[in-house]
């Protein structure tokens, strides 16, 4: 079975700091992860995912993911806040093969100080 | 296209009364999906169609039921609602294609069971 803890529900940072959004997995077999946002009354929209080929994992909005297999951890980084970035994070684990469905976290809230 | 849509965007019914929440997917995806969203909880997959005629339930399946009418759409029904299944609903689609689980949602319908 797959699974995923966020750590930290909500985290504040100043507008031009570092993000950094934590995600470590639990899989039995090779995962693919992914990271999703929502923006305030909508849908989850897809930042980044790694599927198995490189393990620095670059998105849109300037975000970008580590693999680490030794950590079993998959954190969201990015280097300078914008206001916009405030929304809700998903981390996200399936196993390696097509057709499986997702194991979601319980969300980090980003809240971007001006 | 469209993509994932769903219809209606919010809903309000009364204890023990019945709906049908529509999602119709444009992009030929294979697998179909549906989520509920709760605050704290992240989502949790109520069921699933990894193919046109085929369904399975997902992790809280009790108090619904889905019919995947066609390879585009993919329903959930509330037979009684309660005041328990007042939530935010997802619908997902994705490809199902060899090293692609990128799931894409639509924008979510908001029910209140009163």
């Amino acid at each position: 079975a797959q699974s995923v803890t966020q750590l930290g529900s909500h985290v504040s940072v100043s507008e031009g700091a570092l993000v950094l959004l934590r995600c470590n997995y639990s899989s039995s077999v090779p995962p693919y992860l992914f990271w999703y946002v929502q923006y305030p009354n909508q849908g989850l929209q897809l930042l980044l995912k790694y599927t198995s080929a490189a393990t620095l994992v670059k998105g849109i909005n300037g975000f970008e993911a580590e693999f680490k297999k030794s950590e079993t951890s998959f954190h969201l980084t990015k280097p300078s806040a914008h206001m916009s970035d405030a929304a809700e994070y998903f981390c996200a684990v399936s196993k390696n093969f097509g057709n499986e469905k997702l194991t979601f976290g319980t969300g980090t809230r980003l809240t971007i100080i001006p | 296209n469209a993509g994932v849509t769903q219809t209606p965007k919010f809903q309000v019914l009364k204890t023990g009364q019945s709906m049908t929440l529509q999602c119709a997917q444009d992009m030929n995806h294979n697998s179909m999906y549906w989520y509920r969203q709760d605050p704290g909880m992240g989502l949790r997959l109520i069921y699933y169609s990894a193919s046109e005629g085929t369904t399975d339930k997902g992790e809280v399946p009790n108090g619904y039921n889905v019919s995947r009418l066609n390879k585009r759409e993919f329903s959930l029904r509330l037979e009684s609602a309660a005041p328990s299944q007042t939530s935010v609903y997802f619908c997902a689609s994705i490809p199902g294609l060899a090293n692609n689980n990128e799931q894409f949602f639509g924008p979510g319908t908001r029910l209140t069971v009163l």
